[in-house]
């Protein structure tokens, strides 16, 4: 079974620039999430989907990301424009279910630095 | 509001060692879940185990095993036998049985020297 894809893998922009991640869920997988991990902290939530609905994106800072799931499969998160602090490494993750308590699955991230 | 604290930042170990990370929660729910995640140098996070709050049984995996104790809110991951393999950040996460999302704490770095 294929796991989670995410591309690219390292993004290098300069503040103010736009950058934009993909993700592709493991097949069957309804519910799809994009946490944000900074360097030495654990990953924080951004925006959770399930199918091509958000369920949560109370922690999404909206005057700069937005993300999308048009079809209910793959998704595509966007900064623009960047800061210093969006450096950081984006993980989507996917699971079969809808509930938070239920097993993630990760892809390995997008590192994204910002000079 | 839940909170995870992993205080131990980073752990050495020689191989063969057995090795203990401590995971302390607060959450104000009485039905929550525990999970522990390991991230190993390629960056993806791999699912350990998910323990739901009404089962205090300890569970042992392998070389793994893990302690639930409500009453001191925590929840500890042991490795026995530790082998370089094990080199990895470990994640202890809470969620609840409502709308919170999933809570990482900072994680533990663990390097096991051969």
């Amino acid at each position: 079974e294929a796991g989670v894809a995410q591309s690219p893998r390292y993004k290098i922009i300069e503040k103010r620039q736009s950058v934009a991640f993909w993700c592709n869920p493991i097949s069957g997988h309804a519910t799809l999430y994009w946490y944000q991990q900074i360097l030495g902290q654990g990953p924080k939530l951004l925006i959770q989907f399930q199918n091509n609905g958000v369920v949560d994106d109370s922690q999404l800072p909206k005057d700069r990301f937005s993300a999308e799931r048009l079809k209910g499969v793959d998704s595509t998160l966007k900064i623009q424009p960047a800061k210093l602090e969006d450096s950081a490494v984006y993980l989507c993750a996917s699971s079969q279910g809808t509930r938070r308590t239920g097993e993630l699955f990760f892809g390995e991230g997008s590192r994204l630095t910002v000079l | 509001a839940q909170k995870v604290t992993q205080a131990q930042t980073e752990i050495s170990v020689v191989e063969k060692e057995d090795v203990t990370l401590d995971c302390v929660y607060e959450t104000r729910d009485t039905t929550y879940y525990l999970f522990w995640y390991k991230q190993p140098p390629s960056g993806e996070l791999v699912f350990l185990i998910r323990r739901n709050s009404f089962d205090e049984q300890n569970e042992i995996s392998g070389r793994y095993s893990w302690n639930f104790q409500k009453s001191t809110s925590s929840f500890n991951f042991t490795i026995t036998a530790s082998q370089v393999v094990d080199s990895a950040v470990y994640f202890c996460a809470l969620s609840d049985s409502g709308n919170t999302p999933l809570v990482f704490g900072k994680g533990t770095r663990l390097s096991v020297i051969a």
